[in-house]
């Protein structure tokens, strides 16, 4: 199983909005419902920010949103702040039933 | 409050094995499926499996077929994954994670054990 595809890096300025693209096949991202993103910061564990693609746990600013559109998933970060720099990992569930993530994409916060 | 607390880190030797626990505390520990992942140093996660906390059904990552088990007592509310005939590439910070919803979306991690291979 092949990790899903996203960019290395983005960046954007306070008070921007970004998007961080997940792109997987049919066999995974565009088969389910089950697409997830994940924040973290160095030398802690990943914090999950969004579940089965667009919703949002509890605790997690509503400045997140996900969605999906065929086999390509995006997270969305509207209003950015300093704190959100960090790296950004997907993950989807496959047909296999398994589980693949995301190469991950560094955040940086100019 | 939901915690997963994990074995202390390891070092071991290429050909060993290595075997990390996860203990759970504030929930009905045979409610939810635990998952474990890995990170080895500077790269990206990578899932290893999952187990059933309720019935200890278990899917792992092809790659590892045949070298990882996991388990889990329910006794004391503790997951385990062994991992077998260590390499150097599997040295790596693991994390358990309990599973939320669906299969892919862990809500709780651990603060992670790192294990590292070497000679």
């Amino acid at each position: 199983q092949s990790a899903l595809t996203q960019p290395a890096s983005v960046s954007g300025s306070p008070g921007q909005s970004i998007t961080i693209s997940c792109t997987g096949t049919s066999s995974d991202v565009g088969g389910y419902k089950y697409v997830s993103w994940y924040q973290q910061h160095p030398g802690k564990a990943p914090k999950l920010m969004i579940y089965d693609v667009s919703n949002r746990p509890s605790g997690v600013s509503n400045r997140f949103s996900g969605s999906k559109s065929g086999n390509t998933a995006s997270l969305t970060i509207s209003g950015l702040q300093a704190e959100d720099e960090g790296d950004y990992y997907c993950s989807s569930y496959t047909s296999s039933s398994t589980v693949v993530f995301g190469g991950g994409t560094k955040l940086t916060v100019l | 409050q939901v915690q997963l607390v994990q074995s202390g880190a390891e070092v071991k030797k290429p050909g060993a094995s290595v075997k990390v626990s996860c203990k759970a505390s504030g929930y009905t520990f045979t409610s939810y499926a635990i998952s474990w992942v890995r990170q080895a140093p500077g790269q990206g996660l990578e899932w290893m499996g999952w187990i059933s906390a309720y019935n200890g059904n278990t899917n792992y990552a092809q790659k590892l077929q045949g070298r990882v088990t996991m388990t889990t007592d329910t006794s004391t509310s503790t997951a385990y994954m062994e991992l077998r005939s260590l390499r150097s590439d599997d040295t790596a910070v693991y994390y358990c994670a309990r599973i939320f919803s669906g299969y892919d979306s862990f809500d709780y991690w651990g603060q992670g054990t790192l294990v590292t291979v070497s000679s």
